[in-house]
């Protein structure tokens, strides 16, 4: 099992330009997260899902989008960059949630310019 | 004030050393999680805990859930165990939601 994959794994941006960071689980998790790591923070949740066809906002949803239309797959959006959004992210799934063990993804470095 | 509060910031030790990591939190909660972050990026789970006390390897974890404090201790610890360290906790009235420590940065020098 490739346990939870994610692509790219860094990427230049330039202010404004749109791009899709996808995230990919093989253990059939019902449950997956997007996160934000900025220096010297915990992991911030950005978007959450709680099954197929299903998203919900987490404590720092502005300027980002998501879907959910495999089980397997959860993409995030960024329509606009901005400089903030400069940060490492990363996608976690877990089986179901209350507080169950996530499985992180190795992370992806974005750079805005 | 953060809801879940790690000390120390940065740990520095000698091969061979003890090593404690606390976590304190100030809301009820169902579970705590320890993770490890390596220094390539990758985050892994290292223990859940509820109650009590847990070991892996040289790795133990105990918590207190009257005192809202977790420990995590490494034991004969070694350069490998260099990582951050970071402690989450799961709210009573949270389905989904964990709040994340800042993590402990931990060096073992040989």
């Amino acid at each position: 099992n490739a346990g939870v994959t994610q692509t790219p794994k860094f990427r230049v941006l330039k202010t404004g330009q749109s791009m899709t960071l996808l995230c990919a689980q093989d253990m059939n998790h019902e449950y997956m997260y997007w996160y934000r790591q900025d220096p010297g923070m915990g992991l911030r949740l950005i978007h959450y899902s709680v099954g197929e066809g299903t998203t919900a906002k987490g404590e720092v949803p502005d300027g980002y989008n998501v879907s959910r239309l495999k089980k397997q797959n959860f993409l995030l959006g960024l329509e606009s960059a901005a400089p903030s959004q400069t940060s490492v992210y990363f996608c976690a799934s877990s089986y179901i949630s209350r507080g169950e063990t996530q499985y992180f993804g190795p992370g992806t470095r974005l750079l805005v310019l | 004030k953060n809801e879940v509060e790690q000390s120390p910031q940065n740990l520095t030790a000698q091969e061979g050393e003890f090593i404690t990591i606390n976590c304190s939190y100030s809301v009820g909660i169902s579970a705590l999680h320890w993770l490890q972050q390596h220094p390539g990026g990758g985050i892994v789970s290292l223990f859940m805990l509820s109650s009590g006390k847990k070991k892996h390897g040289r790795l133990i974890a105990t918590i207190n859930i009257q005192e809202k404090h977790s420990s995590l201790h490494i034991t004969a610890s070694h350069p490998r165990d260099s990582a951050v360290y970071i402690c989450a906790v799961c709210p009573m009235d949270s389905n989904y939601q964990l709040i994340w420590g800042a993590g402990t940065k931990l060096i073992i020098k040989p």
